[in-house]
Formats: C-alpha cells, sequence, structure tokens
C-alpha cells in the first residue's frame, strides 16, 4: 500500500506567497523525487535527491532531503498562477530498483 | 524525442469489454511501468518490465496483463474490463536516474 504520507492534501494560496509541502515515511527511502502534474498531462520530475541532508534547488522551487531518509519537503517560493496542479512526492526504496512509491499529492490551488 | 506516447487518450468500456493500452518509448530506456491514478490515492504500480523480456507484479496487477513487446513498446491488457477499473492509466519508462511519464489514458467502465 501507500508508504508516504503527504501533506497537505491540498490548499489555496494567494499569488506571491511562499509555500510549503511535505512527505513522511516509515521506511528509509535512498532518492526522494518531487513531481508536479498539470491537469491531463503526466506528473513531470521537479527536482529529484539522492543524498540525505541534500538541499537543491530549481528556480522557485527547494527541495530537501530530510536527514532520516524518511521525510522531504518542498518549498514553492512567489507563487504565480501557473504553479496551479498537483504535486507528487515519490521515494525509491533501493538503488538500482527503480521502482517508485508515490504520495497521495497535493492539489495547489492559486488564487490571483 | 517524442518521450512517453501512450493510445488512446480516452477510452469508454462497457463491464465485461477488453482492450489494451498502448505505450511506447523512444529513449532506449530499458525499464517501463503501467500506473493507475485515482482521487485521493496518488499513482500505483501495476506493473512493470525492468528490461525487454521480463514482467513483475506490482502493488495492483489483479485484473491485468502486460506484454513487453520489445524494447519500446509495453502493453496493458484488461480482459474483462469492471467498473473498479475506471482510473486514469500512466505509462512510464525511466533512465538509471528517474521516470519519465506519458500523458496518460482516461479510461470509464460502464
Amino acid at each position: 500500500g501507500q508508504q508516504l504520507n503527504q501533506s497537505p492534501q491540498s490548499m489555496f494560496i494567494q499569488e506571491g506567497e511562499d509555500v510549503s509541502m511535505n512527505c513522511t515515511s516509515s521506511s528509509i527511502f535512498n532518492t526522494w523525487l518531487w513531481y508536479k502534474q498539470d491537469p491531463g498531462e503526466g506528473p513531470v520530475l521537479l527536482i529529484a535527491l539522492y543524498k540525505a541532508g541534500e538541499l537543491t534547488s530549481n528556480g522557485r522551487l527547494t527541495a530537501q532531503f530530510g536527514i532520516t531518509r524518511k521525510d522531504s519537503f518542498l518549498n514553492i517560493s512567489a507563487s504565480i498562477p501557473s504553479d496551479v496542479g498537483i504535486y507528487f512526492c515519490a521515494g525509491q526504496r533501493v538503488l538500482n530498483d527503480y521502482k517508485l512509491s508515490f504520495g497521495a499529492g497535493t492539489t495547489v490551488t492559486v488564487r490571483a | 524525442n517524442a518521450g512517453v506516447t501512450q493510445t488512446p487518450k480516452f477510452q469508454v468500456l462497457k463491464t465485461g469489454q477488453s482492450m489494451t493500452l498502448q505505450c511506447a518509448q523512444d529513449m532506449n530506456h530499458n525499464s517501463m511501468y503501467w500506473y493507475r491514478q485515482d482521487p485521493g490515492m496518488g499513482l500505483r504500480l501495476i506493473y512493470y518490465s525492468a528490461s525487454e523480456g521480463t514482467t513483475d507484479k506490482g502493488e495492483v496487477p489483479n485484473g491485468y496483463n502486460v506484454s513487453r513487446l520489445n524494447k519500446r513498446e509495453f502493453s496493458l491488457r484488461l480482459e474483462s474490463a469492471a467498473p473498479s477499473q475506471t482510473s486514469v492509466y500512466f505509462c512510464a519508462s525511466s533512465d538509471p536516474t528517474h521516470q519519465y511519464f506519458g500523458p496518460g489514458t482516461r479510461l470509464t467502465v460502464t
């Protein structure tokens, strides 16, 4: 079953705000990934994290791989209307086994 | 490169009908996957293929079969569709670092 707990489930944010979402697990993961899904599309990779404690940015997005390897968070700074979508965390438990476990997603809606 | 392509984009089936969802990738990846996405549940792995000629069950394989036709193509078959299989189906392929997803097939079983 689902191994990753992602929160919040949904959020309404004001344009320009910073937002944060996180993912936790009872299991250790070797890789954490954050994907975004636009309506009617497949998920697209935003950020990949490979080492515990790693902090990585991609434009206005910043993600961190928790030091315990059981959690990760994603921050979006200065949100804009195109940030609307569903954000998924995903974890890879075993090196060289490419199967992923996904969180249930955080639905982001931006108020203009 | 087209990446990962899926056909059809939409399909409506009656209970008991069969159909095959097609997936192809042009990135020369060894590994391919089929997921289903249901509201509030994220993506759940149905079947995967680590390499050409091999397939393995994922988290929710019941009611599905797969074929890894060649390195490029990985199809998902519903032999006797049920309303519980109403979902959005995503195919993905992966390199050593991450997975790339297709645009999805929205399937409704009435």
